[in-house]
């Protein structure tokens, strides 16, 4: 079985410019989380689709983050327009379950794309 | 609001020496508690979890109790080994994932 994929591993933009991350989770997982880990900080969760619904999208910083998930199954985040406080490594996880079970589900996470913003 | 504090690294054990890794939480209700691994070039891997007050976590020969009286889900092991060198993070699931800093550990031989 696949795990979850990320694309791409790393990315270098400057500022001003659109970054564009995708996440392919494992097949068949409803839930997909995205999280950013800045440098030395810890993990910080973003949002929860549930399927192509947005659940939750309390942690996202401001309206320069856009995220996706068409269909149901691979997702998108998208930085327009970056800024150097982006930079900083973006996980995306899936876990399989019920809603109301699915923040005990394990998550299974991609290894991350390291977003560079200069 | 919910929170997570594990003990800051970097930490750098001899082989089979033992490891234990602080981590305690803040949450308002009865979460779950969670340790993942990320070793080098890696996602985040489940290490163990605890889903209730005195639960026990093992895998790998690593252990996390999940101590509510002391709001703790501290990470040990007896001998560590090289191939344990890797970044673990603390985290808590209650309306939504928590995790801690992460602390990278290095065994050396």
């Amino acid at each position: 079985e696949a795990g979850v994929t990320q694309f791409p591993s790393h990315s270098v933009i400057e500022k001003g410019q659109t970054v564009t991350l995708r996440c392919d989770p494992i097949s068949g997982h409803d839930n997909l989380y995205w999280y950013r880990r800045v440098m030395g900080k810890e993990i910080k969760f973003l949002l929860h689709f549930v399927k192509e619904s947005k659940q939750d999208e309390s942690g996202m910083p401001n309206n320069r983050f856009l995220a996706e998930r068409t269909g149901g199954t691979y997702s998108t985040l998208k930085v327009q327009p970056a800024e150097l406080e982006d930079s900083g490594v973006y996980f995306c996880a899936s876990s399989q379950g019920s809603i109301a079970g699915a923040h005990t589900d394990t998550q299974y996470f991609g290894p991350g794309t390291r977003l560079t913003v200069l | 609001g919910d929170s997570v504090t594990q003990m800051e690294g970097p930490v750098t054990l001899s082989e089979e020496a033992f490891l234990t890794i602080n981590c305690t939480y803040t949450a308002t209700g009865y979460p779950s508690l969670f340790w993942y691994v990320q070793y080098p070039g890696e996602g985040l891997q489940l290490l163990l979890k605890a889903t209730k007050a005195d639960d026990k976590g093992s895998n790998k020969g690593f252990e996390a109790t999940y101590r509510k009286e002391t709001t703790s889900f501290h990470l040990e092991k007896g001998s560590v080994q090289v191939s344990d060198s890797a970044v673990y993070f603390c985290a808590l699931s209650e309306n939504q994932f928590y995790f801690g800093t992460g602390t990278s550990l290095t065994v050396i031989p």
